[in-house]
């Protein structure tokens, strides 16, 4: 079955640290797909997305992300980490089932050190 | 541009009443969709709907109905809530204008069933 991992459930940094928060799919196809943030008490806001082409990707708030297909990996990751960083992160990939729905990752919280 | 808006944001519910859930969007998307997120396990997609008129099971549909009767509403009934329902519940809206799903998050309902 399709799925979405993220290893780990709580990453801490210091701020001004850089941060990678991993994710890794299984997917057959060629996969789309996505890194949302929740702040807390808030929805998912999309930070970025890959559906083709560079596999280097840029998105809002300073982050990006990698694809690697031969790893089956799409790393979420910034340079410098600010305090408002501070939230739970998902990875989520795209499938052609159901509408097109998301399978999302369990998360990783993200605390930031001052 | 309100976006994706969900009523109520919090609600306590005694085991065996039911309710509903209301989600409104003003991008004129296509597709919604409803989500609940449990600690550990992401977000698992409840029902979804390509249009009005047209709705369909995702995941974990059981014990929750959909209708899609405009284009703007997707409200979610729960028909006797039970305590497994107790989760954060969230709507998501999307628009097939670029062949992928790019999907615009409410804020989220907490439900708590006792």
């Amino acid at each position: 079955a399709q799925s979405v991992t993220q290893p780990d459930i709580h990453i801490t940094v210091s701020e001004g640290a850089s941060l990678e928060l991993r994710c890794n799919y299984s997917y057959g196809a060629t996969p789309y797909l996505f890194w949302y943030v929740q702040s807390p008490g808030q929805g998912l806001q999309l930070l970025l997305k890959y559906f083709s082409g560079d596999t280097l990707v840029q998105g809002i708030k300073g982050f990006e992300a990698e694809f690697k297909r031969s790893q089956s990996s799409f790393n979420l990751r910034k340079p410098s980490v600010h305090w408002s960083d501070a939230a739970e992160y998902f990875c989520a990939v795209e499938l052609m089932e159901y509408g097109n729905k998301l399978v999302f990752g369990a998360g990783t919280i993200l605390r930031v050190k001052s | 541009n309100a976006g994706v808006t969900q009523t109520p944001k919090f609600q306590v519910l005694k085991t065996g009443q039911s309710m509903t859930l209301q989600c409104a969007q003003d991008m004129n998307h296509e597709y919604m969709s409803w989500y609940r997120q449990d600690p550990g396990m992401g977000l698992r997609l409840i029902h979804y709907s390509v249009g009005a008129g047209i709705t369909d099971q995702g995941e974990v549909p059981n014990g929750y109905n959909v209708s899609r009767s405009t284009t703007e509403d997707f409200p979610l009934r729960l028909l006797s809530a039970a305590p497994s329902q107790t989760s954060v519940y969230f709507c998501a809206s999307s628009s097939y204008s670029t062949g992928h799903t790019e999907a615009f998050f409410g804020q989220g309902t907490r439900l708590t069933v006792v």
